[in-house]
């Protein structure tokens, strides 16, 4: 069957620039996460979503940086006025809900901000 | 706030040789998930590791969950140039959240 799948795989943009990045989770998958990947900070959680409950944002690292699921599938990750900081690979997973927690990820996006 | 602590962060280890990379985390938590990655693809899950005392094997890959120690290991039995990737542990609790919180990657390299 389908994977997580992202879009774009590769974004290059200009500082100061907005940029939505896209995930299609797994059909069935409740809940969804972003992820990003960095030099510097490994792996670190940005945002989760449950069904229609209200998404954790706790690892949003600024308020440059927002998410939305419609209809409980799809999600766009926002990054306004991008910072040369924000250049990482964007990774998006997804599970079957809250206590079956294993998650499956995206092929990621990488982001480039000159 | 968990901490996820990976050992060693570089392994580089010729053919049929055998070795462990160590995964210790900071808190209470029975869910442990190893994953790998190769260079510029995603992460693919190994291994879910649920309650105190699991051990899952699978090829030349085993790993196991001491919830007492707060320790996971992933075991390489007689490597192979293929099982060259980075590999990731993960932990998540319900006190943390839904989130996983990674290691830092254990990168693997095989030499012929």
């Amino acid at each position: 069957g389908a994977g997580v799948s992202q879009s774009p795989s590769n974004k290059v943009t200009e500082k100061g620039k907005d940029v939505e990045l896209r995930c299609d989770p797994i059909s069935g998958h409740t809940a969804l996460y972003w992820y990003r990947q960095s030099l510097g900070q490994g792996l670190e959680f940005l945002i989760y979503f449950q069904g229609n409950s209200a998404p954790d944002k706790s690892g949003l690292p600024s308020d440059r940086f927002s998410a939305e699921r419609t209809g409980g599938s799809v999600s766009t990750l926002t990054i306004q006025r991008t910072q040369q900081e924000d250049s990482a690979v964007y990774l998006c997973a997804s599970s079957l809900g809250y206590r079956k927690k294993e998650q499956f990820f995206g092929p990621g996006t990488r982001l480039t901000v000159l | 706030e968990l901490k996820v602590e990976q050992n060693p962060l570089f392994l580089s280890m010729q053919e049929g040789k055998n070795y462990t990379i160590y995964c210790n985390y900071s808190t209470t938590s029975d869910r442990l998930y190893w994953y790998r990655q190769d260079p510029g693809k995603s992460l693919e899950s190994l291994f879910v590791l649920l309650s105190n005392g699991a051990v899952k094997q699978e090829g030349r890959l085993m790993a196991s969950l001491d919830t007492k120690a707060r320790l996971s290991t992933l075991h390489i039995t007689a490597a192979v140039h293929d099982l060259s990737a980075t590999y990731f542990c993960a932990v998540d609790t319900d006190n943390a959240g839904n989130m996983l919180t990674f290691g830092g990657g254990t990168r693997l390299m095989v030499k012929p």
